[in-house]
């Protein structure tokens, strides 16, 4: 079975800097994709990023970026000039082996912004 | 705009009683999902669907019920054989499995 682990809880960041949160998983997938999902107070569910296992380039979007190490099956999300607008959990997801079965999430991170 | 609608935004249930959480998409989207969340916690799973009138169960089903009649529409009732439904309920969908997902803005239910 496909696993997604968000080994950080929480995560707290000063506004301005940078901060990485981590996501690792386990598939027997050669392509496939990787999302993170960002929730914020407002409980909406929104897509921050999308990573191409296939793509060597790590995807980027605007001050969010992510450290894809496929054979690590690491999936880090490196939030730049962080905002206060930046609080909220984050996800990890990650599809699943078989084409018929929805994405498998982490537990989360959340992460704090201090002013 | 295309997107999922959830309607109540909040819902209350008397003891006993049996209540629907409607999810409707105009993405014409095939798969559609539902999944609770408790406070400080993940999503779960309790159904999902590929097609119309096809739908699996996901990982906490029990006490819960949906049909998918048409292809955009997904309604969740939650059952009476629900101990414990207040939670926060989000809805899903996508053009298959494997892409990724666009939500609803949840439905929180609670116990009168």
């Amino acid at each position: 079975a496909q696993t997604v682990t968000q080994s950080q809880p929480e995560m707290s960041v000063q506004e301005a800097e940078t901060v990485t949160l981590s996501c690792t998983y386990d598939t027997s997938e050669s392509d496939y994709y990787l999302f993170w999902y960002k929730q914020p107070p407002s409980r909406q569910m929104i897509l921050v990023i999308r990573q191409e296992a296939y793509k060597q380039q790590n995807a980027t979007e605007n001050r969010f970026s992510v450290n894809f190490q496929k054979a690590a099956k690491s999936f880090s999300l490196k939030i730049s000039d962080s905002q206060l607008g930046d609080a909220a959990m984050y996800f990890c997801a990650l599809p699943p082996n078989s084409g018929n079965t929805p994405l498998v999430f982490g537990k989360g991170t959340r992460l704090s912004v201090i002013a | 705009d295309g997107g999922i609608t959830q309607s109540p935004k909040y819902l209350f249930r008397k003891e006993g009683q049996n209540v629907t959480l409607s999810c409707e998409q105009n993405l014409n989207h095939d798969a559609m999902y539902w999944y609770r969340q408790d406070p400080g916690q993940g999503l779960r799973l309790i159904y999902y669907s590929q097609i119309v009138n096809d739908f699996q169960k996901g990982d906490i089903a029990e006490g819960y019920s949906v049909s998918r009649e048409k292809k955009e529409s997904f309604p969740l009732t939650v059952t009476s054989a629900q101990k414990n439904p207040t939670a926060f309920y989000l809805c899903a969908s996508s053009t298959d499995a494997g892409q990724p997902q666009h939500f609803g803005d949840g439905t929180r239910l609670s116990i009168l």
